[in-house]
């Protein structure tokens, strides 16, 4: 099992940034997918999870009406659109791989975005 | 929804054996969590998911020193044996129908 998310970078504040996460080793199709992400010095922050075929998404409070998560089953990748980005989205976001009806069981490297002017 | 409460800090000697906790808040302590290690500079490791009956299922390659157990609306885990890369950020994660649910993490030193 691999992930490798990508697409992170510095952006305005108000700006927006999209991230991409590609699987390999498994199943894609089979897996709800959650986007995961970690402040500089702090802890772990769920942000966002999407079904297997993307029919149910969920967002925490502190990203909803922003990010919108979706995938590509056919290319097995996961991705997380960000529009109005804030200084407090700073952050190395993570995907990780859901079991079903449980817990994350894999995660990927993580990629740093930084919202700053 | 749930909410996940770990102590900030625990250290124990190399070779010796650590105990850390995670509590589910009241009306949760059926649910299932998972685990993850997170060394410092690293993206976390899942451990193991454990259960509120004590059974655990470990991931690919987490060594035999680390161990779980249930208690109430306890979960824990034992490492053994403390190495030195055992130094790092646990984190225990559960979720809800729709959310998904950290706790604050636990900064283990290995002395």
């Amino acid at each position: 099992v691999q992930l490798v998310e990508s697409g992170g970078g510095l952006v305005q504040p108000g700006g927006s940034l999209r991230l991409s996460c590609a699987a390999s080793g498994f199943a894609f199709n089979n897996y709800s997918m959650n986007w995961v992400r970690q402040a500089p010095g702090k802890g772990l922050e769920w942000v966002s999870t999407i079904g297997r075929s993307s029919s149910n998404t969920f967002y925490a409070d502190s990203v909803k009406g922003r990010f919108t998560v979706s995938r590509d089953n056919a290319k097995n990748s996961l991705y997380l659109q960000m529009n109005s980005l804030r200084a407090e989205d700073t952050a190395v976001y993570y995907c990780a791989r859901k079991m079903p009806g449980a817990v994350s069981d894999y995660w990927g490297q993580g990629t740093l975005v930084t919202v700053s002017s | 929804q749930p909410v996940l409460t770990q102590s900030s800090s625990a250290s124990a000697s190399l070779g010796s054996s650590v105990k850390l906790t995670c509590t589910l808040s009241s009306g949760h302590s059926a649910y299932i969590i998972a685990w993850h290690q997170q060394q410092p500079g690293k993206a976390p490791r899942y451990l193991m998911k454990l259960e509120g009956s004590g059974s655990y299922n470990k991931g690919s390659g987490v060594p035999d020193r680390f161990s779980g157990s249930s208690s109430g609306a306890d979960r824990s885990l034992t490492i053994s044996n403390l190495q030195s890369e055992d130094e790092a950020d646990y984190y225990c994660e559960t979720w809800d129908s729709n959310t998904v649910v950290f706790g604050g993490g636990t900064k283990l030193t290995v002395l």
